[in-house]
């Protein structure tokens, strides 16, 4: 079992340019989880997935970001036009779909935008 | 708001010494609380937790206790070892089907030889 994968693991745009960052959960995972990391900010609950169908974006950004799950395999986070405040560390969970269960973290994709 | 509330930000102990992280929430809705352990460039790894019915978990030397009525929980990590030098992450949720955690900021241990 390879975990929770993640890629690219550090990644630099420029102001302005897209950034897409991939997530691959552990396999037979239904849930999968995008949190973003800041040291001001700390970890921030962004929006999850269960069968691939969005359950809940109440943490995303309303303009800019989006994320899409198309297949059980792999989950996108898309940052639009990239500003130097969405510099942090993406990290995706996934989980087994049942009460409370142990959400497992990739080692994250670090975001710099200058 | 900040509804998980970690204390202290960090902690200094020295090797075989009982280290006590402290964690309080205000959603009463709360009745999931894992311990998340991060070092450096990787991410968060669950260590331990505990559902609300209960007021002690143990794992290994780790124990969490958790007060219900005063939403506060904490974490004794004994005979600590320099290996537990980590940042250490209180969580909560909430009942129910897997759903968001929401995170504490994170109390940073360093454990001296």
């Amino acid at each position: 079992n390879a975990g929770v994968i993640q890629t690219p693991r550090h990644k630099v745009t420029g102001k302005g340019q897209e950034a897409t960052l991939w997530c691959e959960p552990i396999s037979g995972h239904s849930a999968v989880f995008w949190y973003r990391q800041t040291i001001v900010q700390g970890l921030e609950f962004l929006t999850y997935f269960r069968n691939q169908a969005p359950i809940d974006d109440s943490g995303m950004p309303k303009e800019r970001f989006s994320a899409q799950m198309p297949n059980q395999s792999h989950s996108t986070l898309k940052i639009q036009s990239t500003q130097p405040q969405d510099s942090a560390v993406y990290l995706c969970a996934s989980s087994f779909w049942g009460e409370q269960d142990t959400q497992y973290f990739g080692p994250g994709t670090r975001l710099l935008v200058l | 708001q900040q509804q998980v509330r970690q204390s202290p930000q960090s902690l200094t102990v020295w090797e075989g010494e009982t280290a006590i992280l402290n964690c309080s929430y205000e959603n009463s809705a709360f009745d999931y609380f894992p311990w998340y352990q991060q070092f450096p460039g990787e991410g968060p790894a669950l260590l331990i937790a505990i559902r609300s019915v209960s007021d002690k978990k143990e794992d290994g030397g780790f124990t969490i206790f958790f007060n219900k009525r005063e939403k506060n929980l904490s974490l004794h990590i004994k005979d600590s070892q320099p290996g537990d030098s980590a940042t250490y992450f209180c969580a909560a949720s909430g009942t129910g089907f897997a759903s968001a955690l929401t995170f504490g900021s994170g109390t940073k241990v360093i454990v001296l030889p």
